[in-house]
C-alpha cells in the first residue's frame, strides 16, 4: 500500500498562472481533504469530500477548486496563482472504523511558491 | 467562532515526561485528535479520543475531558526522536476537522 501520494512535490508558479495538484490514496477511503499549512497557522482545510462525485467547501476555498472523479482522486486546482497561496499544501484521506477508531492519512505534501 | 488553543513551544530533557494541553471552543464536538509532525515533513496520527478518559498507546498517551473542552497528550519517556510538532484537532462534526496552531516540542539532552 502506498498509501496518500502527492504530485507533484515542489513547484514554482508566476503569478496568474494555473495549477492542479494531485492526491491519490488506495485506501478505498471515502473521505478526502485538501489542508493548507503556513508558518504558525496550524492545518486549515480547503475543500474536502465526502465520496466520489461530491466536494464541499472548507475553511479557506476562495482562489481553489476540487475535484473528485474517481474515488482514490482528489484534484485541487488554482485557476489564477496568487502570492499569498505560497504554502505547504497536504492531502489526506479518512479512516472510520467506529466512534472511538478515526484516522486521518496525510500525503507527503506539495510545496508550492508563487512569485 | 470556533478556536483551539494550545502552547506555542515546550523545551524537555531526554527521558523526561512531557504535557500538552489543547482546549477547544466549537460549535459541535465528535471527538480530538492529536497529530506529529517533524520538520519538512507531513502529519502522522497519535491518537484519538471521542470518550472521556485516557487512551495509552505505548509512551504516547491522550486525556479528554469533555465537560472541560479540554484535552491533553503526554508523552512519557522522551526520546531525541520526539522533537517535532504537535498539533491537536477537533472533529466537530459534519466531516470537517479544526486544527490547532501546534505545539513545537524541543528534547535536550
Amino acid at each position: 500500500n502506498a498509501g496518500v501520494t502527492q504530485t507533484p512535490k515542489f513547484r514554482v508558479l508566476k503569478t496568474g498562472q494555473s495549477m492542479t495538484l494531485l492526491c491519490a490514496q488506495d485506501m478505498n477511503h471515502e473521505y478526502m481533504y485538501w489542508y493548507r499549512q503556513d508558518p504558525g497557522m496550524g492545518l486549515r482545510l480547503i475543500h474536502y469530500s465526502v465520496g466520489e462525485g461530491t466536494t464541499a467547501k472548507g475553511e479557506v476555498p476562495d482562489g481553489y477548486n476540487v475535484s473528485r472523479l474517481k474515488k482514490q482522486n482528489f484534484l485541487l486546482g488554482l485557476e489564477s496563482a496568487a502570492p499569498s497561496q505560497t504554502s505547504v499544501y497536504f492531502c489526506a484521506s479518512r479512516s472510520y472504523l467506529g466512534q472511538n477508531q478515526e484516522t486521518q492519512y496525510f500525503g507527503p505534501g506539495t510545496r508550492l511558491l508563487v512569485l | 467562532g470556533q478556536s483551539l488553543e494550545q502552547p506555542s513551544e515546550v523545551t524537555a530533557v531526554e527521558g523526561a515526561i512531557v504535557q500538552i494541553n489543547c482546549t477547544y471552543q466549537t460549535s459541535g464536538f465528535y471527538g480530538l485528535s492529536w497529530y506529529q509532525q517533524h520538520d519538512g515533513g507531513a502529519p502522522t496520527f497519535l491518537s484519538y479520543n471521542a470518550l472521556d478518559g485516557l487512551e495509552e498507546t505505548g509512551r504516547f498517551s491522550s486525556f479528554l475531558s469533555r465537560s472541560d473542552s479540554y484535552g491533553y497528550l503526554l508523552l512519557q519517556e522522551l526520546q531525541m526522536k520526539d522533537s517535532a510538532s504537535y498539533f491537536c484537532a477537533v472533529h466537530p462534526g459534519t466531516y470537517k476537522y479544526i486544527f490547532g496552531t501546534g505545539t513545537r516540542l524541543k528534547v535536550l539532552a
